[in-house]
């Protein structure tokens, strides 16, 4: 069965440095992940997803994740930390079949301090 | 354009009350979810419909919850008799189907007291 485990469920890091979330998935097929970011009293918004074509994955305000199969990982990446990307993010695996049934993980929300 | 939109955002509700919780989906899509997320955790898929019918229900967690679509429009998720653990977040995704990104509404904040 798919899963998704996200590694630290709270991260912080300075304005200005390097933002990394890690995400590891298990999967029996060729999987499809995205990345969703919460903002607070707001619903999920799409950072980006991977659906077998590039492995570097680009998505919107200067996020990116790169697809590992050796490790099963897509880590989420940003070299520069803005303070309004404090925000929670989930990563999820959908489980191919003809729709896009999401299995997200637990979800770490990422605190941004001056 | 319009995006998905759920009613009402908050509901408190007396321990064994039913519920209804409402979905807008945007318009032309024809995949529509329901996901549950607890404080603290990540979300919980609940049921699929395409259309207006529901070829996944696997998520539902007993036989209190049930949902119904109106065509490819409006869905309502209905919870009977609830119960202090069905306080959570209840969110709405929608897409124009297949393996389409899901785009999601703001939710609706249910407490049961």
């Amino acid at each position: 069965a798919q899963s998704v485990t996200q590694l630290g469920s709270h991260v912080s890091v300075s304005e200005g440095a390097l933002v990394l979330l890690r995400c590891n998935y298990s999967s029996s097929v060729p999987p499809y992940l995205f990345w969703y970011v919460q903002y607070p009293n707001q619903g999920l918004q799409l950072l980006l997803k991977y659906t077998s074509a590039a492995t570097l994955v680009k998505g919107i305000n200067g996020f990116e994740a790169e697809f590992k199969k050796s490790e099963t990982s897509f880590h989420l990446t940003k070299p520069s930390a803005h303070m309004s990307d404090a925000a929670e993010y989930f990563c999820a695996v959908s489980v191919s079949g003809g729709y896009n049934k999401l299995i997200f993980g637990a979800g770490t929300r990422l605190a941004v301090h001056p | 354009g319009a995006g998905v939109s759920q009613s009402p955002s908050n509901k408190v509700t007396e321990k064994g009350k039913d519920v209804e919780l409402r979905c807008d989906p945007i318009s032309g899509h024809t995949a529509l979810y329901w996901y549950r997320q607890r404080l603290g955790q990540g979300l919980e898929f609940l049921i699929y419909f395409q259309g207006n019918s529901a070829p996944d229900k696997s998520g539902l967690p007993s036989d209190r919850f049930s949902a119904e679509r109106t065509g490819e429009s409006v869905s309502t998720l209905t919870i009977q008799r609830t119960q202090q653990e069905d306080s959570a977040v209840y969110l709405c995704a929608s897409s124009i189907g297949g393996n389409s990104p899901l785009h999601f509404g703001n939710g609706t904040r249910l407490t049961v007291t």
